[in-house]
């Protein structure tokens, strides 16, 4: 079964720590997304990755940076976290082509 | 403003009625796509249209893509609990994928 496996389901932290959200994939593809996820805002797209070493900013990508050091992997980190960060994080990975996400199960972060 | 208007945002229907939700644009896409998302889980892509006109069926779930390509609709027959969740729909413009606020459906037994 094809997988996306994000390191923790429920995440608590404080302000201005840094933070670390992890993503692997086990499907070679080439392309992976951190989105963010709050009420009445939808999906709003953090940064993406179209290869390794290789990242772009999406919507919303100010207090995050990204690392892709292996195809597999895509790390999303918070340099100094924020209240305003409490959100839902997803991450997803998709092949080149008309071909849809697939996404993880999501973490849930609080920062305090 | 999004790029990808759903409607309606929330509906709660008993087992058993029909009911449409809706993705509009006034872009044109390439393709779009509809995903499920159940509470604390991640979306689950349910289809991807392509052609404008196109309609896919997925058991009780049609989908059905605008001629133009800048809107679509997902209707679903005699609904069942198992239905509820978030109702998302995407599209492509310039390589990045936009999501819309989504439908949440709610089916009451």
């Amino acid at each position: 079964d094809v997988k996306v496996t994000q390191s923790s389901r429920y995440l608590v932290k404080r302000t201005g720590e840094k933070v670390f959200l992890e993503c692997v994939q086990d499907m070679d593809h080439e392309n992976m997304f951190w989105y963010r996820q709050d009420p009445g805002l939808g999906l709003r797209l953090i940064y993406f990755s179209y290869d390794v070493k290789m990242k772009e900013k999406g919507d919303i990508p100010e207090g995050y940076s990204v690392s892709r050091e292996k195809k597999e992997r895509f790390s999303l980190i918070l340099e100094s976290a924020s209240t305003n960060q409490t959100s839902m994080y997803l991450c997803a990975s998709r092949r080149d082509g008309n071909y849809g996400y697939t996404f993880g199960s999501g973490t849930r972060l609080t920062v305090v | 403003t999004q790029l990808l208007e759903q409607s309606p945002q929330f509906l709660s229907i008993q087992e058993g009625e029909n009911l449409t939700v809706y993705c509009n644009s006034s872009s044109v896409f390439s393709s779009l796509q509809w995903y499920r998302q159940e509470p604390g889980e991640g979306p689950v892509l349910l289809v991807t249209v392509v052609t404008g006109g196109e309609v896919k069926k997925l058991k009780r779930l049609t989908f059905q893509f605008g001629d133009a390509r800048k809107d679509s609709s997902l209707h679903i027959t005699a609904a069942q609990t198992g239905d509820t969740g978030l109702y998302l729909c995407a599209a492509a413009v310039a390589n990045k994928f936009y999501f819309g606020s989504g439908t949440k459906l709610n089916v009451k037994p």
